[in-house]
C-alpha cells in the first residue's frame, strides 16, 4: 500500500499570503489528485493529474510534482480557502488518501 | 448536471449488514470508462476508500475490508450499492459515493450519509 504523508498537518495563513501543502508518497506514483473539504461538506475535486485544474476552481490554486513528492499551492490565500485538503493516489491498489492538511485563515 | 445521493439505514447494530445505495443522475454507468466509488469518513477523521465499480462490472476493493464488502450496480436505474457485513462501532462514519470519470479520481461527490453502529 502506498502511504501518503501530508505536511503540514495544520497551518494558518493571512489573506494574500502564499500557501504550499506537500504530499510525500512512500513509493513513486504517476499522478496526484487534490481535494478540498470545507466543514460539514463533502470533498470537492481541485486538481487532477498532478497539475490540471478542475472545472470552476480558481486559478490561484495550482499543483505540481513528480515521483514521490507533490504539492498544492494557493497563490494568494482568501478566507474562503479555509478548509482541509487531501491528496490521493491511484497508481497502485489500494487507492489511498493523505491524512489531510487543515488550513485556517489568520 | 451530475448529481449523486447516498442513502442508508442511519443506525444499525453490531454484527448486522450495512446496505448503502447511491442514486445518481447526469451520467450513465453503461458509458465506457465510467465508474462509481465508495469512500467513508469517521467524524473528525480522514477519508478511507472502500470500493469501486466500473461500466463493465469490473470491481476493486480495499484489501483491508475486502472480505466484508460487496459492490454492485443497477445500470437501468442509475444506482450503485455497497454492502458491508458484520459491522462494528469502527464502521461508524459518513459514507460518500462519487463518480469516477474514466480516470483515477473522483470528480463529483454526493453529500454523504451518516451511519452509526451502536448497540
Amino acid at each position: 500500500e502506498i502511504v501518503l504523508t501530508q505536511s503540514p498537518t495544520t497551518t494558518a495563513a493571512s489573506p494574500g499570503e502564499k500557501v504550499t501543502i506537500t504530499c510525500l508518497a512512500s513509493s513513486s506514483v504517476s499522478n496526484m489528485y487534490w481535494y478540498q473539504q470545507k466543514s460539514g461538506a463533502s470533498p470537492k475535486l481541485l486538481i487532477y493529474s498532478t497539475s490540471s485544474l478542475a472545472s470552476g476552481v480558481p486559478d490561484r490554486f495550482s499543483g505540481s510534482g513528480s515521483g514521490t513528492s507533490y504539492s498544492l499551492t494557493i497563490n494568494t490565500m482568501e478566507a474562503e480557502d479555509a478548509a482541509t485538503y487531501y491528496c490521493q493516489q491511484w497508481s497502485s491498489n489500494p487507492l489511498t488518501f493523505g491524512s489531510g492538511t487543515k488550513l485556517e485563515i489568520k | 448536471q451530475v448529481t449523486l445521493k447516498e442513502s442508508g439505514p442511519g443506525i444499525l447494530q453490531p454484527s448486522q449488514t450495512l446496505s448503502l445505495t447511491c442514486t445518481f443522475s447526469g451520467f450513465s454507468l453503461s458509458t465506457y470508462g465510467m465508474g462509481v466509488g465508495w469512500i467513508r469518513q469517521p467524524s473528525g477523521k480522514g477519508l478511507e476508500w472502500l470500493a469501486n465499480i466500473w461500466w463493465d462490472d469490473d470491481k476493486y476493493y480495499n484489501p483491508s475490508l475486502k472480505n466484508r464488502l460487496t459492490i454492485s450496480k443497477d445500470t437501468s436505474n442509475n444506482q450503485a450499492f455497497l454492502k458491508i457485513t458484520n459491522v462494528d462501532t469502527a464502521d461508524t462514519a459518513t459514507y460518500y459515493c462519487a463518480r469516477i470519470p474514466g480516470y483515477w479520481y473522483f470528480d463529483f461527490w454526493g453529500p454523504g450519509t451518516m451511519v452509526t453502529v451502536s448497540s
